[in-house]
């Protein structure tokens, strides 16, 4: 099964800041099948981004995917209050799908 | 807008099972995948399976092959997810969610989530 790393395991910054999160394949994402989700405690998974690039329905332009291959990042242009949560990566190029161990985006 | 709605949570003894359901509403249950996904307290998440309900053929984690059972009521729109043999490992949220554009279960990204079923496994 491909493995997902992430990087940093937590990003400490501020409102308005940018924030650029790291997802690495252990092989290549087939079709870049690569997906986003936001999480906050005691919630559900949120969709932000699938396709590497394409933002789910109602997700701020502030919130960008980019990235092929084995190498994938989520930029957040200016982080709002909302914004401050942990992050998961997810391929879904070949089964199983598999999840990143996240990243936790904190206020500095 | 779909709405996936989970049971309650459940409080089970090592060695018994669990079966967990998630109603689907506002969209076309029967032909999109609807997987199972754990999370483990402060821990990531875990796919453990999926089905197509038109087609009835769930696809397992090989993890959980053996031991977990995923079925769909089509005329109710709902999933369920059944886990057997529970140890302490097993207590976790235990989250549907619906696969969009994909073809087999656990081949796509979860674009709507159930709000989540804590089980938890002590004895």
């Amino acid at each position: 099964e491909i493995v997902l790393t992430q990087s940093p395991g937590t990003l400490s910054l501020s409102p308005g800041e940018r924030a650029t999160l790291s997802c690495r394949a252990s092989q290549s994402v087939s079709s870049s099948y690569l997906a986003w989700y936001q999480q906050k405690p005691g919630q559900a998974p949120r969709l932000l981004i699938y396709g590497a690039s394409s933002r789910a329905t109602g997700i701020p332009d502030r919130f960008s995917g980019s990235g092929s291959g084995t190498d994938f990042t989520l930029t957040i242009s200016r982080l709002e209050p909302e914004d401050f949560a942990v992050y998961y990566c997810q391929q879904y190029g070949s089964s199983p799908p598999t999840f990143g161990p996240g990243t936790k985006v904190d206020i500095k | 807008q779909v709405q996936l709605v989970q049971s309650g949570a459940e409080v089970k003894k090592p060695g018994s099972s669990v079966k967990v359901s998630c109603k689907a509403s506002g969209g076309t249950f029967s032909s999109y995948a609807i997987s199972w996904v754990r999370q483990a307290p402060g821990q990531g998440l875990e796919w453990m399976g999926g089905i197509i309900p038109i087609f009835g053929t769930a696809n397992y984690a090989q993890k959980f092959q053996g031991r977990v059972t995923i079925t769909a009521d089509e005329s109710t729109s709902t999933a369920y997810m059944e886990l057997s043999s529970l140890r302490s490992e097993d207590t976790a949220v235990y989250y549907c969610a619906r696969e969009g554009a994909s073809g087999y279960p656990g081949g796509g990204y979860f674009d709507y989530w159930g709000q989540g079923t804590l089980v938890t496994v002590s004895s």
